[in-house]
């Protein structure tokens, strides 16, 4: 099956740093998503983005599919912004595979 | 408008006795998927329904797990005889479905199962 890697593991920030999380692919995807799970495990869908580059208020992202990976960009951090980032694919409209997440903690 | 939604949001059971988990999925949503997320798997993909098609069962881990949707809508996930490492938290996700192309998923709250 599809292998999803995420990096890096944990990211520690100031409030007001920038970031850039990491999700890298092993094969063609036609869905890839972008979650942030809050303190209380809920999924937080931040992007559907299968190819391109989407902006939504401090984040955004890139996914190059022919190079297989996809960037989370998060500008001036907030200690809101904690939490777990998962980067999950989807090769023929079913299932997601996800990646190990990335533990951000923003300090303030 | 309203998400998906599943109840119970904890269950604690002794280990070997039967627990159905449930999902609404938002309305007018076709698909549906179950994945679960434990500590030494992370978050793994369960069953998918579709419509009126054969469920995608090819990721239950044993025959002790079985899931049904009636109607198209509501799901139930059962599992039977439930052992220490079925304690996972259990997610539920529904999006839309036509044809060949693919939608977002959205996740309910999900189910905290404590096996004891």
């Amino acid at each position: 099956g599809i292998q999803v890697e995420q990096s890096p593991p944990d990211l520690i920030l100031q409030e007001g740093a920038n970031s850039t999380l990491r999700c890298n692919f092993s094969d063609s995807v036609n869905n890839l998503q972008w979650f942030h799970q809050n303190p209380w495990g809920q999924l937080i869908n931040l992007f559907y983005i299968p190819s391109g580059t989407k902006q939504n208020g401090r984040l955004s992202a890139t996914t190059v599919a022919t190079e297989r990976y996809s960037l989370l960009y998060i500008s001036s951090s907030q200690t809101t912004d904690s939490g777990v980032y998962f980067c999950a694919v989807g090769t023929s409209g079913s299932r997601l595979t996800f990646g190990e997440g990335t533990q951000l903690t923003v300090n303030p | 408008g309203a998400g998906v939604s599943q109840s119970p949001s904890n269950k604690v059971t002794e280990k070997g006795k039967d627990v159905e988990l449930r999902c609404d999925p938002i309305s007018g949503h076709t698909a549906l998927y179950w994945y679960r997320q434990s500590l030494g798997q992370g978050l793994e993909f369960l069953i998918y329904f579709q419509g009126n098609s054969a469920p995608d069962k090819s990721g239950l881990p044993s025959d002790r797990f079985s899931a049904e949707r009636t109607g198209g809508s509501v799901s139930t996930l059962t599992i039977q005889r439930t052992q220490q490492e079925d304690s996972a938290v259990y997610l539920c996700a529904s999006s839309q479905k036509q044809g060949g192309a693919t939608y977002e998923q959205y996740f309910g709250p999900g189910t905290r199962l404590t096996v004891t």
